[in-house]
């Protein structure tokens, strides 16, 4: 079975500092790990996924995120936040074998302190 | 190409009511699904199609039917709406094969009174 979990509800940094969003996975194989972004009454966009090549993926708007198999982790990343990253953000998991059906975590909301 | 389209944005129902909320993509994407919105909890699965004329159960299908007559359509319908069922829901497509991106709909919010 496959589930995520991520660590914080609620994570607020001041604009220009590091932005580090946590999550977990658990999965009976070789996942497919995906971040999602959802701003304010808005739909989802897709920030970033691994789909295991290359364990750090890039992203748009300068986020990455890092795969490490020995701690089933696969934390959210940007080096310097911008007021507009203000959002909620989902680490998901795939059962790709199957229907590509989506496993979400309950979400990390991000706001950026002027 | 619109991408995935949802109708209506917003609906208000009384308990008991039934009513459809309807999904359409125009990327000739194979697999389509829906998913519901609480505060809290994520977004959970409630129904996908892996085709025309396949359909099955996500994790919480109770109250909701759903067909797949056509690749473009994928409606959800609410036969006796439950106040439980106020939510966001968002409808998803993505190509079959793989773990390709899914595409989400704008979502619909519903109220059930």
């Amino acid at each position: 079975a496959q589930s995520v979990t991520q660590l914080d509800s609620h994570v607020s940094v001041s604009e220009g500092t590091p932005v580090l969003l946590r999550c977990n996975y658990s999965s009976s194989y070789s996942p497919s790990l995906f971040w999602y972004v959802q701003h304010p009454n808005k739909g989802l966009q897709l920030l970033l996924k691994y789909t295991s090549a290359a364990t750090l993926v890039k992203g748009i708007n300068g986020f990455e995120a890092e795969f490490k198999k020995s701690e089933t982790s696969f934390h959210l990343t940007k080096p310097s936040a911008h007021m507009s990253d203000a959002a909620e953000y989902f680490c998901v998991v795939s059962d790709y074998l199957g229907a590509n059906n989506l496993f979400f975590g309950t979400g990390t909301r991000l706001t950026v302190i002027p | 190409n619109a991408g995935v389209t949802q109708t209506p944005k917003f609906q208000v129902l009384k308990t008991g009511q039934s009513m459809t909320l309807q999904c359409a993509q125009d990327m000739n994407h194979e697999y389509m699904s829906w998913y519901r919105q609480d505060p809290g909890m994520g977004l959970r699965l409630i129904h996908y199609s892996v085709g025309a004329g396949i359909t099955d159960q996500g994790e919480v299908p109770n109250g909701y039917n759903v067909s797949r007559s056509t690749t473009e359509d994928f409606p959800l319908r609410l036969l006796s709406a439950a106040p439980s069922q106020t939510s966001v829901y968002f409808c998803a497509s993505n190509p079959s094969g793989g773990a390709n991106e899914q595409f989400f709909g704008p979502g619909t919010r519903l109220t059930v009174l």
